[in-house]
């Protein structure tokens, strides 16, 4: 079946550093690819999606690019702030399903410290 | 701005008792999800109910039964509660069809079996 495999956090980043959170995925057909950021004692908020391959998603300084030939669809972001520390989680869904059924990675801990 | 409201917020059970867990949204979506996230596992699909009327299974849907009321509500009950079930619950909800429909989550219920 489909995965989604994240690096393992925790994270920990200075204040303005450069952030790199790796996700790969394992799917059948031809999902669409998202981000999302849980802040804590919330629910998810979507940070960024690609629905075919090559596209880049971004939003808040956050950009991840759709990477077919490689399966991944990392996140970056090129000055990290302490108001970014928050768990990420990388999804993907199938795009021809009628619900989006997500998968979801593990989830990655990012912890910025000032 | 409600979006997608869960209750309760926490819950304390004893093994064996029941329960059910409400979800409501107000942004007119067809789609309704149920997932549980527990440390080091990311979200998993109990059930979902692609539009009114219907409900299907996820990946763990064992031990749960869910009634999708009407468009807006979407419950799922725990018939007799186990401690594995000690996890936190979130609701979401989507549009249905197309690609990369985004899901908007409610803030969780945190649900703790003794």
């Amino acid at each position: 079946g489909d995965s989604v495999t994240q690096m393992e956090g925790p994270v920990t980043l200075s204040e303005e550093a450069f952030l790199t959170i790796n996700c790969t995925y394992t799917a059948t057909g031809y999902p669409s690819l998202f981000w999302y950021v849980q802040y804590p004692g919330e629910g998810l908020q979507l940070l960024l999606k690609a629905t075919k391959a090559d596209d880049k998603g971004s939003n808040k300084g956050f950009e991840a690019t759709y990477r077919k030939e490689t399966t991944s669809f990392h996140l970056e972001k090129g000055s990290v702030q302490v108001s970014d520390s928050a768990v990420y989680f990388c999804a993907l869904s199938d795009r021809n399903q009628g619900a989006q059924k997500l998968v979801f990675g593990q989830g990655t801990r990012l912890t910025i410290n000032p | 701005n409600a979006g997608v409201t869960q209750t309760p917020k926490f819950q304390v059970l004893k093994t064996g008792q029941s329960m059910t867990l409400q979800c409501a949204q107000d942004m007119n979506h067809n789609s309704m999800y149920w997932y549980r996230q527990d440390p080091g596992m990311g979200l998993r699909l109990i059930y979902y109910s692609a539009s009114e009327g219907t409900t299907d299974k996820g990946e763990v849907p064992n031990g749960y039964n869910v009634s999708r009321l009407n468009k807006r509500e979407f419950s799922l009950r725990l018939e007799s509660a186990a401690p594995s079930q000690t996890s936190v619950y979130f609701c979401a909800s989507s549009r249905t069809g197309g690609s990369g429909q985004p899901q908007h989550f409610g803030d969780g219920t945190r649900l703790s079996i003794l």
